[in-house]
């Protein structure tokens, strides 16, 4: 069974440093475009970015350009998005998703249950 | 990259069909046939209902059809029932290699 769990809930403050985790399995991780994509009330679902674990290939959607890091370890099936300094406006719901194979681009299969990132002082 | 346009509700009455529609340009919805759309839950995990303009994943409904024509992509939902109630939200690939999404749509079922 294919599954990508995320880590837990994260509360930072503005300035802080943040490295969230989504764990593939039941698939070959290395072979699959992991996606990230944020979620808040006011703008819904955003394409973040995406990563090839099997070479580290990443895009950006232009708005997270430089502002996040993408990267896998294909040793523990594990994607990651990481943050140098959060800003209030990055409190939001992140979802990792798989890209399918079976689209020819752009469909993601199966998600990750979301992490919740809150960035207050 | 700008988000797709879709409307911000729409309604129905059981039975009957509802379509969603999803606006784009050229970069992305006009230029590509690969349109992909999502069902969520609130509190939930988005869901593929639809790849590549029109086609179904294994397990979903056949009442969810889609198209596309121009620049804008449509969601239509046949015989709505009380659990299509949710938000849908489309996305597109683009131009730049990357992939944008809709503003969402959340289907009332009355």
């Amino acid at each position: 069974e294919v599954q990508l769990v995320q880590s837990g809930a994260e509360v930072r403050k503005p300035g802080e440093s943040l490295k969230i985790s989504c764990q593939g399995s039941g698939y070959t991780f290395d072979n699959y475009w992991i996606a990230w994509v944020r979620q808040t009330p006011g703008r819904g679902l955003e394409w973040m970015g995406t990563i090839y674990p099997g070479d580290s290939d990443a895009r950006f959607s232009t708005p997270f350009q430089g502002q996040v890091i993408m990267s896998a370890d294909m040793s523990i099936t594990t994607a990651f998005l990481q943050w140098s300094s959060l800003k209030a406006s990055d409190s939001a719901m992140y979802f990792c998703a798989r890209r399918s194979k079976v689209a020819v681009a752009g469909a993601y299969d199966f998600w990750g249950q979301g992490t919740l990132v809150t960035v207050s002082s | 990259q700008s988000a797709l346009t879709q409307p911000a509700s729409v309604s129905g009455s059981p039975g009957q069909s509802i379509t969603i529609s999803c606006t784009g340009t050229t970069s992305d919805v006009g230029g590509y046939d690969y349109v992909s759309w999502y069902q969520q839950y609130p509190g939930s995990v988005p869901k593929l209902m639809i790849y590549d303009v029109d086609n179904r994943p294994s397990g979903v409904s056949h009442r969810f059809s889609a198209s596309k024509s121009g620049n804008t992509a449509s969601l239509t939902i046949s015989g709505l029932q009380a659990d299509d109630e949710a938000d849908y939200f489309c996305c597109s690939y683009t131009s730049s290699g990357t992939c944008v999404f809709g503003t969402g749509t959340k289907v009332t079922v009355l």
